[in-house]
């Protein structure tokens, strides 16, 4: 069965970077591209870039495109999401996900990153 | 920007829900629906704004095109309590905008 499984909770302080997998089993992986979506606590769900397992291509929101970097790993099925220069805001629960051209069909267990000082 | 309403809909057992989400530009059918209940990952209920996912109960369907759709659960049931959130995309290269979510709530 389709399975995302992301390491594990962070901690870290403002200004350091964050680096979280997600490594993908059960199906094709380079039929899928993965979406990386978060959530702060108590609040809704914010995207935050897709990546092509196929090529590596990615495309994200102008407003994190510069602290943001994401990478696919096809020997081992796996794609990072490293966030830089983080700050309190950027705590929250990290998903990944399978886009599937329309939706994100399956969904990582989440990760949370708790940036404090 | 995609704008959910109501923020949150207090129904009982039974009756209907009707969830309604307005893109601010036409984004054709490229609509998803998504269900999350507390500590857990979202569940994909629609996409292609009215197809259901593998495994999702007839009783959630979904409707609309262009700017509005809606999300119905024609008899809600316990376990559809939850937060609702919409999720337009463009095609390609592919851009996510969720919208900020509907709680339904037990009266």
């Amino acid at each position: 069965q389709v399975k995302l499984v992301q390491s594990g909770a962070e901690v870290k302080k403002p200004g350091a970077s964050v680096k979280v997998s997600c490594k993908a089993s059960g199906y094709a992986f380079r039929n899928y591209g993965i979406v990386w979506v978060r959530q702060a606590p108590g609040q809704g769900l914010e995207w935050m870039g897709w990546i092509s397992t196929d090529n590596g291509d990615t495309n994200e929101p102008q407003r994190i495109r510069d602290r943001l970097t994401m990478t696919t790993d096809r020997s081992e099925g796996t794609v990072y999401m490293e966030l830089r220069s983080l700050r309190s805001v950027d705590t929250a629960i990290y998903y990944c996900g399978r886009w599937n051209v329309r939706a994100v069909d399956y969904w990582g267990q989440g990760t949370l990153v708790t940036v404090s000082s | 920007v995609m704008t959910q309403s109501p923020a949150t809909l207090s129904l009982s057992p039974g009756e209907r829900a009707t969830l309604s989400c307005r893109a601010s530009q036409s984004t054709g059918t490229n609509l998803a629906w998504y269900q999350q209940k507390p500590g857990q990952a979202p569940r994909l209920l629609i996409y292609a704004a009215s197809t259901r996912a593998t495994g999702i109960p007839a009783r959630f369907s979904g409707s609309g095109s262009g700017t509005d759709f809606t999300l119905t659960i024609s008899s809600l049931q316990s376990d559809d309590f939850a937060v609702y959130y919409c999720q337009q995309y463009n095609t390609w290269p592919p851009a996510l905008s969720f919208g900020g979510g509907t709680k339904v709530e037990i009266k």
